[in-house]
Order: structure tokens, then C-alpha cells, then sequence
């Protein structure tokens, strides 16, 4: 079935410093949501991108959908300890949600 | 709003053994979901119902596996004959109708070992 493809796979960064992760798929995608999942708990939604070239923001948080939508980044401005975790984006195929694998996010403080 | 529980948070098994989880997802939501989540990988969907009806199963579940939800409140997943490739967290999350794209409630999950 389809899947998006999560680029990179793990970043360490030292607090502070940005952070962006990206979401490639091969389809014209209907829409892309992002999840983030704290070590230990479980995937939590973030936000949702409908429109093509849709930017939204959370506090230091930026979400773009590409103008084809066909891919997605999340960006994150000057990291903090409490962004550690892994970022899923997934696409809705049919009735249900497929996730990449991820972005494993380490920061150093 | 309670969110989703998932019991137990742990199983630990023997091969062969046959295992049950129970999921009891938001209250006002009709859509229930089944994932399941290896290391370093994104949640996989199993299976899908939308009030009691099963209205999806991945072709990567078994006839081992059956899941239930009788009313269209709690769901079950059963794994029978559990094997060793089955250990893996599993979880259940639940959404809106008549909301388009509505976003995924997961629950805390049910962490699966077989040895």
C-alpha cells in the first residue's frame, strides 16, 4: 500500500539549534498529519495539512504541505529538551492513516 | 473526555499461548483503530471498525488474529497461537464521524512479549 517516506531517520541536535524532518510521497497526497511520540508513550497528533503550500505554526513549531502535495516538513526553531521524541507524518489512504517511520529527535542540553 | 484505555499495559506469553486485549476507546467516538508498533518503526493499522462493523483488515493480519467490538463501544484483539514475531506494542485509537480527517486518539498501549 502507499507510505510516505520520513527523511531522516535520526537527528541529534544541542539545544537550541533547529530541526526539520520531511515527508516525501510518490502520490498526490489528499492530506498529511503529523504526529510526535515522547519516549516510552504514544503517537500524540499535532496538526493536520489539507491545502497545497499550507504553512501553519505552533509556537516554534512550523508545518508546511508542498505545493504538490506530495511533501511535508516540520520545522522546529531553537530546540528544546522537551521536543525529544520521534515525528511521524501519515497519510490517509482509504479509511484509515499509514505512518512513516519516523524522525528519531535527540537534544543535547 | 477520558481518553483511550488499553488493558493490560503489559502481556507477557509463551509461544502458542493465545492473548486478549481490550481497548475502550472516547466515548462519543464511532471509528476505532488497531496498530501495531515494532522498535523504530511507525504504527502499522491491522484493523478498522466503524461502530461495530469491521470495515478493514491489513492483508498483514493473520487468521491468528480476530478483533472484535460487539457493541460499538470496547473492542477486543485476540492473537491466538501467539509466535515470537508477534511481540510488539499494540495500539488502539479512535476518531470522530461525520468529521472529515478526523485525527487519531491513541491510547497508552498494550506492549506484547512473547518468549
Amino acid at each position: 500500500g502507499q507510505q510516505v517516506m520520513q527523511i531522516p531517520q535520526y537527528q541529534h541536535v544541542q539545544e537550541g539549534e533547529d530541526f526539520t524532518t520531511y515527508c516525501n510521497s510518490s502520490t498526490t497526497l489528499s492530506n498529511i498529519q503529523w504526529y510526535k511520540q515522547r519516549p516510552g508513550g504514544h503517537p500524540v497528533f499535532l496538526i493536520q495539512l489539507v491545502k497545497s503550500g499550507e504553512v501553519k505554526k505552533q509556537k516554534r513549531l512550523t508545518f508546511q504541505f508542498g505545493e504538490a502535495k506530495k511533501n511535508s516538513s516540520l520545522h522546529i526553531t531553537a530546540t528544546q529538551t522537551t521536543d525529544v521524541g520521534t515525528y511521524f507524518c501519515a497519510e490517509e489512504y482509504g479509511n484509515k492513516l499509514v505512518f512513516g517511520a519516523g524522525t528519531i529527535l535527540r537534544v543535547k542540553s | 473526555d477520558t481518553g483511550v484505555s488499553q488493558d493490560p499495559r503489559h502481556k507477557i506469553t509463551k509461544r502458542g499461548q493465545n492473548v486478549t486485549f481490550r481497548c475502550d476507546p472516547i466515548s462519543e467516538h464511532n471509528r476505532l483503530y488497531w496498530y501495531r508498533q515494532t522498535l523504530g518503526q511507525g504504527p502499522e493499522f491491522l484493523t478498522y471498525f466503524q461502530n461495530e462493523a469491521q470495515l478493514e483488515k491489513s492483508r498483514l493480519l493473520s487468521d491468528r488474529f480476530s478483533a472484535e467490538r460487539p457493541k460499538g463501544s470496547f473492542s477486543t484483539l485476540e492473537i491466538q497461537r501467539t509466535e515470537q514475531g508477534d511481540s510488539a506494542m499494540y495500539l488502539c485509537a479512535s476518531s470522530e464521524t461525520g468529521t472529515e480527517n478526523s485525527p487519531l486518539h491513541f491510547g497508552n498501549g498494550t506492549r506484547l512479549t512473547v518468549t
